[in-house]
């Protein structure tokens, strides 16, 4: 069955200091990645995603993250928070049958001025 | 235009009633599902529709019936509510069916979300 970890539930980072978002999954096959932000009272927009070749993927809003098979992990990282990208970050694995994706339990980024 | 649509966004009401939510997308995807968020933030899949078709249900009670009229609509049938159903209720679209292996036909466009408060 395939699960997603997400380790830290909040993280607090002041405004302009580096970002980084755990992200631990299993998944029996070739898995497909995604980080999703849900910014408050707001839908779910996806940020990045993972499919194959390059381990280092760009997303929108200056995020990147690292698919590292070895580690099961796939962290997102942005060099420079802005005050805008405090939000709920969720990191997905999929999909599965009826393109079910299995989220992770979300971390809340705060960021202080 | 806004891909995947939901209506309506805020939704409050009493226990015991019955309650719609509507979705609909302009993608021309074949595959739309609903997820629920819960009170903790956890996401996860109610639902899955292909051409109309129910591909998957999660265990949801039977009080919950969805419905899709076409393959651009996917609405959510609440009956006989209660106070754990209160929720955020995402409704999102892909273009095609997951066939055993990773695609990008597969990614899903989420819509605004629902949220349900049942008093």
């Amino acid at each position: 069955a395939q699960s997603v970890t997400q380790p830290d539930i909040h993280i607090t980072v002041s405004e302009g200091a580096s970002l980084e978002l755990r992200c631990n999954y299993s998944y029996g096959a070739t898995p497909y990645l995604f980080w999703y932000v849900q910014s408050p009272g707001q839908g779910l927009q996806l940020l990045l995603k993972y499919f194959s070749g390059d381990t280092l993927v760009q997303g929108i809003k200056g995020f990147e993250a690292e698919f590292k098979r070895s580690q099961s992990s796939f962290n997102l990282r942005k060099p420079s928070v802005h005050w805008s990208d405090a939000a709920e970050y969720f990191c997905a694995v999929g999909p599965a049958a009826g393109n079910k994706l299995t989220f992770g339990g979300g971390t809340r980024v705060l960021v202080k001025p | 235009d806004t891909a995947v649509s939901q209506t309506p966004k805020y939704l409050v009401t009493q226990m015991g009633n019955d309650k719609s939510i509507k979705c609909e997308q302009n993608l021309g995807h074949d595959t739309m599902y609903w997820y629920k968020q819960d009170s903790k933030k956890f996401l996860k899949i109610m639902f899955s529709y292909n051409n109309k078709e129910l591909i998957i249900n999660e265990t949801v009670p039977n009080r919950f019936s969805p419905k899709s009229p076409d393959k651009a609509h996917l609405n959510l049938h609440i009956n006989s509510l209660e106070l754990g159903d209160s929720a955020v209720y995402f409704c999102a679209s892909s273009q095609d069916i997951w066939a055993g292996r990773p695609s990008t036909n597969t990614e899903a466009f989420f819509g605004q979300g629902t949220r349900l408060t049942v008093v």
